[in-house]
C-alpha cells in the first residue's frame, strides 16, 4: 500500500525557517517525481514544488522561490521541504503528492495527510 | 504561469442529479488536465487525468472532457458520498496550477 507521511509542521515566527519531512513506502520512491502542494485555510490548493526522481529536475513557485528548497534522499525514501523567510501567508496545510508514474506528466495519485504550518508571531 | 478558472465556485444539487462543472485555461493546454475531489480535512483524490481518463478505482459516473482551453466534469448521477470540493489542474507546464475549486452542496 502506497503511503506518504508528512511531518515537521508546527508554530513559527515570522522570518523563521521550518523543515518539512515527507516518509513514503509502498512503492518504488527512487522511480517517481514528488511534489508538494499546500492549502491556506479554507482555500483551495496552490502547488508548491516539483522534485524529479533523481533530484535532476527542481521547480518552484513563484511565490517561494528563494526561500524554500525542496530535496529527497532517495535511500531514506524520503522527501523534504527547507522553508526559510517564512511569511504568515505561507501559513498552510502542506501535502506531499506522488506523480502517477516515471517520464508522465504531473498527475498526482497519491496524496500524505498533511502537516500544518502556521506563520504567526 | 498558466491561469485556471472554475464555474461555479459552488452547486447545490440533489442525490441523482447530473452535475457539470467547467474549468477554463487562460492559455491552450492540449489535454493535460486532471480533476480531483477534496472532502474536508482529507486529502485530494484524483479522479481524472488527461482531461477524459478515469483513474483506476473511481465510479463510472464521473467523467471528463475538452481539450485546448475548456473542460467539463460530469458526474451522471450524485450519490450521497459525492458531496464535496472539486478542483482541476492544469499539468501543461510548471507552475502547475489549479482552479478555484467548485463545491458541491446538498439542496
Amino acid at each position: 500500500e502506497v503511503q506518504l507521511v508528512e511531518s515537521g509542521g508546527g508554530l513559527v515566527k515570522p522570518g523563521g525557517s521550518l523543515r518539512l519531512s515527507c516518509a513514503a513506502s509502498g512503492f518504488t520512491f527512487s522511480g517517481y517525481s514528488i511534489n508538494w502542494v499546500r492549502q491556506a485555510p479554507g482555500k483551495g490548493l496552490e502547488w508548491v514544488s516539483s522534485i524529479s526522481s533523481s533530484s535532476s529536475y527542481i521547480y518552484y513557485a513563484d511565490s517561494v522561490k528563494g526561500r524554500f528548497t525542496i530535496s529527497r534522499d532517495n535511500a531514506k525514501n524520503s522527501l523534504y521541504l527547507q522553508m526559510n523567510s517564512l511569511r504568515a501567508e505561507d501559513t498552510a496545510v502542506y501535502y506531499c503528492a506522488k506523480e502517477m508514474a516515471t517520464g508522465t506528466l504531473p498527475y498526482f495519485d497519491y496524496w500524505g495527510q498533511g502537516t500544518l504550518v502556521t506563520v504567526s508571531s | 504561469d498558466i491561469q485556471m478558472t472554475q464555474s461555479p465556485s459552488s452547486v447545490s444539487a440533489s442525490v441523482g442529479d447530473r452535475v457539470t462543472i467547467t474549468c477554463r485555461a487562460s492559455q491552450g493546454i492540449s489535454s493535460w488536465l486532471a480533476w480531483y475531489q477534496q472532502k474536508p480535512g482529507k486529502a485530494p483524490k484524483l479522479l481524472i487525468y488527461a482531461a477524459s481518463s478515469l483513474q483506476s478505482g473511481v465510479p463510472s459516473r464521473f467523467s471528463g472532457s475538452g481539450s485546448g482551453t475548456d473542460f467539463t466534469l460530469t458526474i451522471s448521477s450524485l450519490q450521497p458520498e459525492d458531496f464535496a470540493t472539486y478542483y482541476c489542474q492544469q499539468a501543461n507546464s510548471f507552475g502547475l496550477t489549479f482552479g478555484g475549486g467548485t463545491k458541491v452542496e446538498s439542496k
